[in-house]
């Protein structure tokens, strides 16, 4: 396991309010990933990062920003949360460069009332 | 763009049989990985398997097997005698290079929820 938690696990909050959510690794790993799963759809990358204050868009980028200023901590927000951004949120890393496998942390559930 | 297909949405079989899990990828790489991930219903991603483009083997881990056949675009997962602790949704994904020194993204399939039934 590359020691990655993730916070909060679960989560409720209102339409329009901002939201972080927050990915730490232990491990040292150089990329580090957003991922949402939703019914029908597997899972579909936000944003991801190549180092620190390194990123890129994903597929699902809209309403989503990040930020990296520590190796260990990468940041999702959603700067005004809608209903659709209701999912499950996956962080994951990536120890080097090369096409290894990613290591998935635990998840959190957020709902968008 | 790459993109990977996983067309059986839910699997259901019983105990003991033997199931095949599809997945179809589209890509213009010439060298792409492909992996196979399994979340349980305790939610976690558990990784299973990489295959890099050019080593074409079949692979076999106990009761798991993954056909990989190039002229098809296919990385197909097989289950044998299949047990209740194997329902899970079941994740195939094609590597694609991102921005940025070694940025490998992963594209995931749908998934394939599979049901072992006692």
């Amino acid at each position: 396991d590359a020691g990655i938690t993730q916070s909060p696990r679960h989560k409720v909050t209102e339409t329009g309010t901002p939201v972080t959510l927050r990915c730490h690794q232990t491990e040292n790993h150089r990329y580090m990933y957003w991922y949402r799963q939703d019914p029908g759809h597997g899972l579909r990358l936000i944003h991801y990062s190549y180092g620190v204050k390194d990123t890129d868009k994903g597929e699902v980028s809209d309403g989503y920003s990040v930020s990296r200023s520590k190796t260990e901590d990468f940041l999702l927000t959603l700067e005004s949360a809608t209903s659709s951004q209701t999912s499950v949120y996956f962080c994951a890393t990536r120890r080097r460069e090369g096409n290894e496998k990613l290591f998935f942390g635990s998840g959190t559930q957020l709902s968008v009332l | 763009a790459q993109k990977v297909t996983q067309a059986q949405t839910e699997i259901s079989v019983v105990e003991k049989e033997d199931v095949t899990l599809d997945c179809v990828y589209e890509t213009r790489d010439t060298t792409y990985y492909l992996f196979w991930y399994k979340q349980p219903p305790s939610g976690e991603l558990v990784f299973l398997i990489r295959r890099n483009s050019f080593d074409e083997q079949n692979e076999i881990s106990g009761r798991y097997s993954w056909n990989f056949q190039k002229s098809t675009s296919s990385f197909n997962f097989t289950i044998t005698a299949s047990q209740v602790v194997d329902s899970a949704v079941y994740f195939c994904a094609l590597s694609e290079e991102g921005r940025g020194q070694g940025a490998q993204k992963l594209v995931f399939g749908q998934g394939t929820r599979l049901t072992i039934n006692p």
